[in-house]
């Protein structure tokens, strides 16, 4: 079974500054698909990037990108230029890409991310 | 563009009650999660439907069911509600992509 976790509970960071948040996962697959998904207050769950395994290259969306390393099997969130509105939970997921082996997301335990004004 | 719609938004129930959850997913996916997420807590898979068959199963207790419908729209119902299914329950849809689109939420408490 697949494992998904975030090490840092909580995080805060300055406004206009730069955050990462980490996440590691245990696999045995090669093929999968890496999630990060935000989670404010309102609690709807919104996806802010993607990355799938077999790209080495590093998913880029505006502000938000990630470090991915997958012999490391690391998957970190980097947001440049902080806002107050990126105050949230950050879920890290994974999902497989082979279907035998299940289509549901895995998560991890999340980080809280403050901003600071 | 349409998105993941689950109803109700609230729903109070009394111990021992039945409760039914709605999802409609987005137009063209392919598959639907539920998810329950308690206070606190990183979401917990319940139960999946990939083209209206169910196709991966979670923490779900034996009190809860799911099925999705022809139409695609799914339904979670909960029977012998107990104070601990108390939580957030949401429903997810993806498609070729598989990055899953969540629903607001249904927002369950057991009093």
């Amino acid at each position: 079974a697949q494992t998904v976790t975030q090490s840092q509970p909580e995080m805060s960071v300055q406004e206009a500054e730069t955050v990462t948040l980490s996440c590691t996962y245990d696999t045995s697959e090669s093929d999968y698909y890496l999630f990060w998904y935000k989670q404010p207050p309102s609690r709807q769950m919104i996806l802010v990037i993607r990355q799938e395994a077999y790209k080495q290259q590093n998913a880029t969306e505006n502000r938000f990108s990630v470090n991915f390393q997958k012999a490391a099997k690391s998957f970190s969130l980097k947001i440049s230029d902080s806002q107050l509105g990126d105050a949230a939970m950050y879920f890290c997921a994974y999902r497989s890409m082979n279907n035998n082996a299940g289509n549901m997301l895995t998560f991890g335990g999340g980080t809280r991310l403050m901003v600071k004004p | 563009a349409a998105g993941v719609i689950q109803s109700p938004r609230h729903l109070i129930k009394e111990k021992r009650e039945t409760a039914t959850l709605k999802c409609y997913p987005i137009p063209r996916h392919d598959t639907v999660y539920w998810y329950q997420q308690g206070p606190g807590q990183d979401p917990q898979f319940l139960i999946s439907f990939y083209e209206k068959m169910q196709s991966d199963k979670g923490s779900i207790p034996d009190r809860f069911s799911a099925q999705q419908f022809s139409d695609y729209h799914s339904e979670l119902n909960m029977s012998s509600l107990e104070l601990g299914d108390s939580a957030l329950y949401f429903c997810a849809s993806s498609g070729f992509g598989r990055e899953a689109f969540f629903g607001q939420g249904t927002r369950l408490t057991v009093v």
